[in-house]
C-alpha cells in the first residue's frame, strides 16, 4: 500500500462550478478524515467518517460542501457553486482503530477564478 | 474547546544551531499529541505521537517531549534539509477522533 491517495492534485474552477474530489485511504484504515488548509495556516477539521458512517461535520462548513464514504472504502468531497474563499489545499488523512495516528494524502490545490 | 497554540511562528537556524519548538494546548482529556513535518505544497508526514506526560520519543535530530500543557520539538544540530513547516496537533478524549492542529512553525536552516 502506497498510503493515502488524492485525485485530482490541481484544480482550477471558475466561480459557481461544482467541483468533486477523491481521496483513496490506506487500505485497512477505518477513519477517514477531510481538513482544509490555507497558506500560513494549520489544517482545518471539515468532516470524519468511520467506516461508512459520517460521525462528524464542523460548524463552520457550508452546506455547500458534502462528502460521502460509500461503502467504507474511498471519500468523495463535493463543493458545490464554488466562491473565491474555496479556494485552499484539502487534504484526506486516515487512520486505524489500533493506533491513534493519522497519515495525510498529498492533497487537492483548488484554484477558483 | 480544544485549542493549540505554537511557536514561534518562524525560525531561522545556522546549520548545526539546535533549538526548541514550542506547542501548548488545552483539551479536557489528552487522548494524543502529534508532531508532522510539512513541506511546501505537500501534505503533512508524522513524526511522532506522545500520549502522556513525561514520554519522549526521538527520530534522527528529532525529540518530541510532552508535559500537561505543553510539547517541545527539540532539533539537534540541525541540516538544511530539515527545513519546513512543523505542526502540532491534538485529540481529545471527549468522543471525537478529530485533531485539532496549530498554525505552524516554519523552520528554515542556513548553510
Amino acid at each position: 500500500d502506497t498510503g493515502v491517495s488524492q485525485d485530482p492534485r490541481h484544480k482550477i474552477t471558475k466561480r459557481g462550478q461544482n467541483v468533486t474530489f477523491r481521496c483513496d485511504p490506506i487500505s485497512e484504515h477505518n477513519r477517514l478524515y477531510w481538513y482544509r488548509q490555507t497558506l500560513g495556516q494549520g489544517p482545518e477539521f471539515l468532516t470524519y467518517f468511520q467506516n461508512e458512517a459520517q460521525l462528524e461535520k464542523s460548524r463552520l462548513l457550508s452546506d455547500r460542501f458534502s462528502a460521502e464514504r460509500p461503502k467504507g472504502s474511498f471519500s468523495t468531497l463535493e463543493i458545490q457553486r464554488t466562491e473565491q474563499g474555496d479556494s485552499a489545499m484539502y487534504l484526506c488523512a486516515s487512520s486505524s482503530e489500533s493506533n491513534t495516528e493519522a497519515f495525510f494524502g498529498q492533497g487537492t490545490r483548488l484554484t477558483v477564478v | 474547546e480544544d485549542q493549540v497554540t505554537q511557536s514561534p511562528e518562524a525560525l531561522r537556524l545556522q546549520e548545526g544551531e539546535s533549538s526548541s519548538l514550542n506547542c501548548s494546548y488545552t483539551v479536557s482529556g489528552l487522548r494524543g499529541l502529534f508532531w508532522y513535518r510539512q513541506d511546501p505544497g505537500k501534505g503533512p508526514e508524522f513524526l511522532f505521537t506522545l500520549y502522556s506526560a513525561g514520554e519522549e520519543k526521538e527520530k534522527e535530530r528529532l525529540k518530541a517531549t510532552l508535559t500537561k500543557k505543553e510539547s517541545f520539538l527539540h532539533i539537534t544540530a540541525p541540516k538544511p534539509e530539515d527545513s519546513a513547516t512543523y505542526l502540532c496537533a491534538v485529540q481529545d478524549t471527549s468522543g471525537t477522533y478529530k485533531y485539532i492542529f496549530g498554525t505552524g512553525t516554519r523552520l528554515k536552516v542556513l548553510a
